[in-house]
């Protein structure tokens, strides 16, 4: 079967470190996405992930492990602005650039 | 910036109605997807497009179906709207699996 399973809720403290961790099962892998939504708006990429290893990209960064069905993204020195639901999606076999997308994590960064 | 546009940001109908949900890409994307999203299940696939008049079915076709008559343009529709189709629905466009989906702000449809 295909499946993702993220975090539903986490909360952080503004300047702080936040994981937000992603597996998956899925046939036909080829790679990972993470998306950023906030609320009422629509999802804005953030990185991709097709090898294993670390992707850094300014605050953010992301990981793969492909043999574990794994991936994580790591989001540092918080700011406010960073609360909004964070998804993480895989791309299935059959090509057409198809994603299964989790459910997304909500991340509140309090003061 | 490629930029996916839908008809409406929010949108409110009756049960039966057949309702039409527009979406126009400027980017040329061969790649064309519906999506609806409620809470605690993510995105989920309806439909998606991968040329004129391609279209092959998603996760949740049932009670949808598209058309996709122009390469910008991905239509949603719903033959008899029902109550259990209030819902977010998200456009995406896309060139290939290695590149990302932009997404349109999305359609908030209620089904009275």
């Amino acid at each position: 079967g295909q499946n993702i399973d993220q975090p539903t809720e986490m909360t952080a403290t503004e300047g702080a470190i936040v994981q937000i961790n992603c597996t998956y099962q899925t046939s036909g892998f080829n790679g990972l996405f993470w998306y950023q939504q906030h609320a009422g708006e629509a999802p804005t990429f953030l990185s991709y992930n097709v090898l294993d290893g670390l992707e850094e990209k300014g605050r953010f960064s992301s990981f793969l492990s492909r043999s574990k069905g794994y991936s994580y993204l790591l989001l540092k020195e918080l700011q406010m602005k960073d609360s909004a639901s964070y998804l993480c999606a895989v791309t299935r076999g059959g090509g057409y650039n198809k994603l299964i997308f989790g459910a997304g994590t909500r991340l509140a960064v309090h003061p | 910036d490629v930029k996916v546009t839908q008809s409406s940001r929010y949108l409110v109908k009756r049960t039966g109605e057949k309702v039409f949900l527009e979406c126009v890409q400027d980017m040329d994307h061969e790649n064309m997807f519906w999506y609806r999203q409620d809470p605690g299940l993510g995105l989920r696939l309806i439909y998606f497009s991968y040329d004129v008049k391609m279209k092959e079915k998603g996760d949740i076709p049932e009670g949808y179906s598209v058309s996709r008559e122009k390469k910008e343009r991905f239509s949603l529709i719903l033959e008899s709207a029902s109550t259990n189709q209030t819902s977010m629905y998200l456009c995406a466009s896309g060139l290939n699996s290695n590149q990302p989906q932009h997404f349109g702000d999305g359609t908030r449809l209620s089904i009275l």
